[in-house]
């Protein structure tokens, strides 16, 4: 089974610029995440997808990051404009559903602003 | 809100070493608690979990008990391996149970030959 698809695994962008992320989730996972991992910290959650729809942003800075998944499989997360404290490593993850199952991540993007 | 504390890291150890690695939450009700290893250059895996009080969740020769009454979830393991080296997450998942992870900070584990 293939697991949790993710590109670019690394970029460099200068402040201000845009950058987009994509996620693949492993098939037939109704549920997937954005992790925001900061060098030294845990994973933090952006938002929360169960199929199309957004079960939880409330921790995604909205004026500057937007994602989408469109017809339910997989996602994009976009940061415009790009600030320096967003150098993170995005981590995505998906599983069979929200509540109480493991959840499957991928490599990550590592993203560094200059 | 809930959280989740680590012991801090780096930790390093001889090879074939008892392991510890300290884990307390704070949480309304029961969440669900985990465990998670990234090793060098790969993504998040599960490692273990317990859901309720008492269990013990166990994988790869760890452990870690769900002690209600501490509010923590320790991992341990009775003889670590070079391998073993990677970061740790502890972890919880609410009583709301959406499934959304908070994270601890991480445990660097380094074990030495």
């Amino acid at each position: 089974e293939a697991g949790v698809a993710q590109s670019p695994r690394y970029k460099i962008i200068e402040k201000r610029q845009s950058v987009a992320f994509w996620c693949n989730p492993i098939s037939g996972h109704a549920t997937l995440y954005w992790y925001q991992q900061i060098l030294g910290q845990g994973p933090k959650l952006l938002i929360q997808f169960q199929n199309n729809g957004v079960v939880d942003d409330s921790q995604l800075p909205k004026d500057r990051f937007a994602a989408e998944r469109l017809k339910g499989v997989d996602s994009t997360l976009k940061i415009q404009p790009a600030k320096l404290e967003d150098s993170a490593v995005y981590l995505c993850a998906s599983s069979p559903r929200g509540r109480g199952t493991e959840a499957f991540f991928g490599q990550g993007t590592r993203l560094t602003v200059v | 809100g809930n959280s989740v504390t680590q012991m801090e890291g780096p930790v390093t150890l001889s090879e074939e070493a008892f392991l510890t690695i300290n884990c307390t939450y704070t949480a309304t009700g029961y969440p669900s608690l985990f465990w998670y290893v990234q090793y060098p250059g790969e993504g998040l895996q599960l490692l273990l979990k317990a859901t309720k009080a008492d269990d013990k969740g166990s994988n790869k020769g760890f452990e870690a008990t769900y002690r209600k009454e501490t509010t923590s979830f320790h991992l341990e393991k009775g003889s670590v391996q070079v391998s073993d080296s990677a970061v740790y997450f502890c972890a919880l998942v609410g009583t709301s149970n959406t499934g959304k992870l908070i994270f601890g900070q991480g445990t660097t584990l380094q074990v030495k030959p």
